[in-house]
């Protein structure tokens, strides 16, 4: 049973460039959420993705996009890359309005 | 509103006990708690929901106070493997459909040693 997988792994970027990370759902889950976590904090809350629509968004600029699949993947967009957005971005899938979410490993973006 | 967990670190010895506290100044609907090992991702532990309901797959133990929007992780007889930092996350509302979103704390730094 395939869980949770993202690409790519590890990226870097200069500021103002734009990056796409993509993750894949755990098998039998259809909702997927991103998740933005600085070094020694907690993961915050991107936006969560539902039938191919944004069912609820935190408290992020418009640069931060996203798109779901009809195969339930997701992309996360950004744009107009600033230093601060280094961090590693977590992709976590569940499902439907079920409770569990299952995080994937990862994408270590660094904006130089 | 992120909730608060304390101590933000604690060392203990292998086989000693442990626990984590998360509170949150509004009304919950579940609480949620993860264990993540340095450069990994978040593993899933415990889920417990308003009403009573706990759902987990690992052994171990956990609390949600309701009227104090509290909840305590437990660790017992801990091994070298519980290392690593313990995060609550949180979801608001009172239906069966709570607030979708997941609010983290900043987590804490749990250190098992021989």
């Amino acid at each position: 049973d395939a869980g949770v997988t993202q690409s790519p792994t590890h990226l870097i970027k200069t500021r103002g460039q734009q990056v796409t990370l993509r993750c894949s759902p755990k098998s039998g889950h259809d909702t997927v959420s991103w998740y933005q976590q600085a070094l020694g904090q907690g993961p915050q809350f991107i936006f969560q993705y539902y039938e191919e629509e944004e069912r609820q968004r935190g408290n992020f600029p418009d640069r931060f996009s996203g798109h779901q699949f009809p195969n339930y993947s997701s992309e996360l967009n950004v744009n107009a890359l600033l230093l601060g957005d280094s961090a590693l971005y977590l992709c976590a899938s569940s499902f439907g309005r079920g409770e569990t979410q299952y995080f994937g490993p990862g994408t270590r973006l660094l904006v130089l | 509103q992120q909730p608060v967990q304390s101590p933000q670190a604690v060392i203990l010895r292998e086989g000693e006990d442990a626990v984590i506290n998360c509170s949150s100044s509004k009304a919950l609907y579940s609480v949620h708690w993860y264990r993540q090992k340095h450069g990994e991702a978040p593993v899933f532990l415990m889920i417990l929901l308003k009403g009573g309901e706990q759902k987990g797959h690992e052994k171990i133990s956990a609390s949600f106070n309701e009227k104090k929007q509290q909840s305590s992780l437990y660790l017992t007889a801990s091994q070298l493997s519980y290392s690593g930092t313990y995060f609550c996350g949180t979801k608001r509302g009172s239906s069966n459909f709570g607030n979708e979103k997941l609010t983290f704390g900043t987590g804490t730094r749990l250190t098992i040693i021989p």
